[in-house]
C-alpha cells in the first residue's frame, strides 16, 4: 500500500526557514516523481514543486522560486523542500504527493499535510 | 502562466440530482487537464486525469470531457460522499496550475 508522511512543519517567523520531510513506502520511490502542493487557510490549492524521479526535473511555483529547494533521497525513499525566506502568505499545509506513471504531473497519492505557519 | 477559471463557484444540488462543473482555461491546455476532490481535513483525492481518465478505483458516475480551453467534470447522480470542493489542475504549461475550486454542497 502507497503511503506518504509528511514532517517538519511549524511556527517560524518571517523570514525563517523550514526543512519538510516526506517519507514514502509501499511502491519503488525512484520511479515516480514527486510534487509539493499547499492549502492555504481559506483558500484553493496551489501547486510548488516538482521533481522527476531522478532529479532530473526540478521545477517551482514562481512565489516560491530561489526561495524553497526541493530534492529526494531514493535510498531513503525521501523528499525534502527547503523553504528559506518564509513570508506570510507562505503558511498553508503542505502535501507531497506522487506523480501518475502516465502524467507525472498529476498526483495520485497524497500525505495527510503538515502545517506550517509563518507569523512573528 | 495558464489561467484556470471554475465555475460556478458554488453548487447547490440534492442527492441523486446530476452535478456539472466547468473549468475554462486562459488558453489551450490541449487535453491535459485533471479533477480533484477534497474534502475538509483530507488530502485531495485525484478523480480524473487528461480529461477523461478515471484514476484508479474512482467510481464510473465521475466522468470528465472537453479539450483545448473548455472542461466538464460530471457527477451523474450525486451521493452523500461527493459533497466536497472540487479542483481543476493543468499540466500543459510549467507552471502547473490550479483553478479555483468549486464546492458542491447539499441543497
Amino acid at each position: 500500500e502507497v503511503h506518504l508522511v509528511e514532517s517538519g512543519g511549524d511556527l517560524v517567523q518571517p523570514g525563517g526557514s523550514l526543512r519538510l520531510s516526506c517519507a514514502a513506502s509501499g511502491f519503488t520511490f525512484s520511479t515516480f516523481s514527486m510534487n509539493w502542493v499547499r492549502l492555504p487557510p481559506g483558500k484553493g490549492l496551489e501547486w510548488v514543486s516538482y521533481i522527476s524521479g531522478g532529479s532530473s526535473t526540478i521545477q517551482y511555483a514562481d512565489s516560491v522560486k530561489g526561495r524553497f529547494t526541493i530534492s529526494r533521497d531514493n535510498a531513503k525513499s525521501s523528499l525534502h523542500l527547503q523553504m528559506n525566506s518564509l513570508r506570510a502568505e507562505d503558511t498553508a499545509v503542505y502535501y507531497c504527493a506522487r506523480g501518475v506513471a502516465a502524467a507525472p504531473t498529476n498526483s495520485d497519492y497524497w500525505g495527510q499535510g503538515t502545517l506550517v505557519t509563518v507569523s512573528s | 502562466e495558464i489561467v484556470l477559471t471554475q465555475s460556478p463557484a458554488t453548487l447547490s444540488l440534492s442527492l441523486g440530482e446530476r452535478a456539472t462543473l466547468s473549468c475554462r482555461a486562459s488558453q489551450s491546455v490541449s487535453s491535459y487537464l485533471a479533477w480533484y476532490q477534497q474534502k475538509p481535513g483530507q488530502a485531495p483525492r485525484l478523480l480524473i486525469y487528461d480529461a477523461s481518465s478515471r484514476a484508479t478505483g474512482i467510481p464510473a458516475r465521475f466522468s470528465g470531457s472537453g479539450s483545448g480551453t473548455d472542461f466538464t467534470l460530471t457527477i451523474s447522480s450525486l451521493e452523500p460522499e461527493d459533497f466536497a470542493v472540487y479542483y481543476c489542475q493543468q499540466r500543459s504549461n510549467w507552471p502547473l496550475t490550479f483553478g479555483g475550486g468549486t464546492k458542491v454542497e447539499i441543497k
